[in-house]
């Protein structure tokens, strides 16, 4: 069974610009979770999306939104990029909601000039 | 302005011994808890979970030990090899449903 995938897996931007992140959780499974990883901060909660809704929403600013498709898939943006918002952004597919096991994809580096 | 980058605690082992990595969790009504290797460049790799209403699970390798009343996670590697070298989370969930809290990370060097 293929694994959690995420593209781009690099991206360059400059302060201003938006970004849209995307992600394929593993087949099968409905619920999808974003975090950024930085050095300053660890990994960090972004939110959470099951059946196309968000369920959980981590202390980061209103440029980050995210959405989720019927089939699963799911994007993020940032909006109005800023250089604090380079980081590793990593995105983790779970069967349900709730207490479930998370299976991290590898993760779209963002670098942002 | 400078930025400061966490305080990532490490732990330098020789290859053939037993490693273990410590984790204090923050909320004493967390039910599941997890454990994830990351090396260079690539996602949190899980390794082994448990749930609150155990103390103790073991995977190939891997052993994972939970104490309630401390608040207090342990992750044990068995004959610990080069390939083991690596970032290691572990992450609790606070019964808000798959949101995970991670800890800082404890980076393992396996010395050949």
């Amino acid at each position: 069974k293929a694994g959690v995938t995420q593209t781009p897996r690099y991206l360059i931007k400059t302060r201003g610009q938006q970004v849209t992140l995307s992600c394929s959780p593993i087949s099968g499974h409905r619920s999808v979770s974003w975090y950024q990883q930085t050095p300053g901060q660890g990994l960090q909660f972004l939110f959470e999306y099951f059946s196309e809704t968000q369920r959980n929403k981590g202390n980061f600013p209103g440029r980050f939104s995210g959405r989720q498709f019927s089939n699963s898939r799911s994007e993020m943006n940032v909006s109005t990029l800023e250089l604090g918002d380079s980081a590793l952004y990593l995105c983790a597919s779970s069967l349900g909601w709730g207490l479930e096991t998370q299976y991290f994809g590898p993760g779209t580096r963002l670098l942002v000039l | 302005g400078e930025s400061v980058g966490l305080h990532l605690p490490t732990l330098s082992v020789q290859e053939g011994d037993n490693s273990i990595i410590n984790c204090a969790y923050s909320n004493s009504a967390s039910d599941y808890f997890i454990w994830y290797k990351q090396e260079s460049g690539k996602g949190p790799q899980f390794i082994i979970d448990i749930r609150s209403n155990m103390d103790k699970r073991q995977g190939q390798r891997v052993t994972v030990l939970l104490n309630k009343t401390v608040k207090h996670l342990s992750l044990q590697i068995a004959a610990t090899q080069p390939g083991d070298s690596a970032v290691y989370f572990c992450a609790e969930n606070k019964n808000t449903g798959n949101q995970f809290y991670f800890g800082t990370g404890t980076s393992l060097t396996v010395i050949p």
